[in-house]
């Protein structure tokens, strides 16, 4: 068993669509993070959270702590978002423990 | 964010060869990892450094690697025989005390072991 579940593993939107990209995690963990990877494969991250909610630009990110789960939304999506966004959480050692990605196309 | 440098950043390699790579933070950190990713899959830990020794290691980080801070700058991973398998993306990363986001990742090193 996975102990982070992303869903959709793809996902196909119009330009200016509100996105939703799901996480659920089934280990204890001292936070979560949402990170980028682009086509030629760099990563970056977005977002670490421990609690509630972040914002930056047109990304929001959520946790529910309770639920073990956290999404991700993009508002007004653009081409430019295309990207593979990857759910991470942090275990006790520090170390991130990754899922399996959610691929995400936005056409113009 | 700084950035961390990776080299080479792609890599091919005969079976057996050793290989090195590299990773260089620009800023002096405590917490060092390496990561890899073979194509089409997730994303795997492979170890933790910190202050100069290792802190945690999956069971992919078997005898055949090791890791190295030999200047107090340079991060390095060796892979000393290289099997068909290794052929991977290699990601170092940093954790930042205060930074918001928590990680900071290396370019990648592309491996691929013909």
């Amino acid at each position: 068993k996975n102990e982070v579940e992303q869903s959709p593993q793809n996902l196909t939107a119009q330009e200016g669509e509100f996105i939703t990209i799901n996480c659920s995690y089934s280990v204890g963990i001292s936070a979560l993070h949402w990170l980028q990877q682009h086509p030629g494969g760099g990563i970056v991250s977005l977002f670490m959270l421990s609690s509630g909610k972040k914002k930056h630009g047109r990304l929001i990110a959520t946790i529910n702590i309770q639920e073990k789960h956290s999404s991700l939304h993009i508002t007004a999506s653009h081409p430019r978002d295309s990207a593979v966004y990857i759910c991470a959480v942090r275990g006790s050692q520090g170390n991130l423990i990754f899922g399996k990605g959610t691929k995400l196309s936005v056409k113009p | 964010e700084p950035e961390v440098t990776q080299t080479p950043s792609h890599q091919v390699t005969q079976m057996g060869q050793e290989v090195i790579l590299r990773c260089v933070p620009i800023s002096n950190h405590l917490y060092f990892y390496w990561y890899r990713q073979i194509l089409g899959q997730k994303v795997e830990f492979l170890v933790s450094f910190y202050n100069n020794e290792i802190s945690e290691k999956s069971e992919i980080f078997d005898d055949q690697f090791s890791v190295e801070r030999p200047d107090g700058s340079n991060f390095t991973l060796k892979i000393r025989s290289t099997k068909l398998e290794d052929s991977a993306m290699y990601f170092c990363a940093y954790q930042a005390r205060d930074a918001p986001v928590g990680y900071t990742f290396g370019s990648g090193t592309r491996l691929t072991v013909v």
